[in-house]
């Protein structure tokens, strides 16, 4: 069946170093989404990304839609100990009742 | 603005009781969500609502889970009797607008633990 698969699960980096984490479907996406989750919290909504090739940026965060608009990727320049948490992706399952479905998260811990 | 409000934030009962999860979606929101989060299987979603009907219910694990929305403005999620596998952190979300395309606005969640 269709799945988001995210990779890697899990990811120590140093304070300053950069993080990337990637996200694939096997089938076309309409959109992707990417959510943090803080240790201990909810999921809070970053960004979404709709056209194929899309490339957006949130101060030190770059999302990333790829061309086939099956795979997406976040990258964080110099991660910082506030980066800390899991960082999920979303994209919508097809069917006649579509909705989101969640990659299995990339736990980012950033060491001081 | 509020924000999505769940009830209560942690639960403890023992198996066989009956376990009530509430969620107050945000006003105006006409999606709204039930995602259930363990290590092992990730975040899962249980069912989900468009203007109070139920579309999709295929996560909802077995007969023991029940949701309801009365009302735009509150849900219900239900387990008889619980299980201690039904231990985990359950997410409420609400949205506007289409379902798959629209961002989720996630209530603080209710970490569920049966003994």
């Amino acid at each position: 069946g269709q799945q988001v698969m995210q990779i890697p699960q899990y990811q120590h980096v140093q304070e300053g170093e950069d993080f990337t984490t990637y996200c694939n479907s096997s089938t076309t996406l309409s959109n992707i989404q990417w959510y943090k989750q803080r240790p201990g919290g909810h999921p809070v909504f970053l960004i979404q990304l709709v056209k194929s090739g899309e490339v957006k940026k949130q101060k030190r965060l770059t999302f990333q839609f790829g061309e086939a608009k099956k795979n997406s990727s976040l990258h964080i320049t110099a991660t910082q100990t506030t980066d800390v948490g899991t960082y999920f992706c979303a994209g919508p399952l097809e069917g006649s009742a579509r909705q989101l479905t969640f990659g299995s998260g990339t736990q980012l811990t950033v060491l001081p | 603005d509020a924000g999505v409000i769940q009830s209560p934030r942690h639960e403890v009962t023992e198996m066989g009781q009956e376990v009530t999860l509430r969620c107050k979606p945000i006003s105006g929101h006409n999606s709204l969500f039930w995602y259930r989060q363990t290590m092992m299987r990730g975040l899962e979603l249980l069912i989900y609502f468009n203007n109070n009907v139920p579309i999709d219910d295929s996560g909802m694990p077995e007969d023991r889970f029940s949701a309801k929305m009365p009302n735009a403005s509150f849900s219900t999620l239900k387990i008889q009797p619980s299980e201690p596998r039904d231990s985990a952190v359950y997410f409420c979300a609400s949205s506007l607008g289409q379902p798959y395309n629209s961002p989720l606005h996630f209530g603080n969640g209710t970490r569920l633990t049966v003994t």
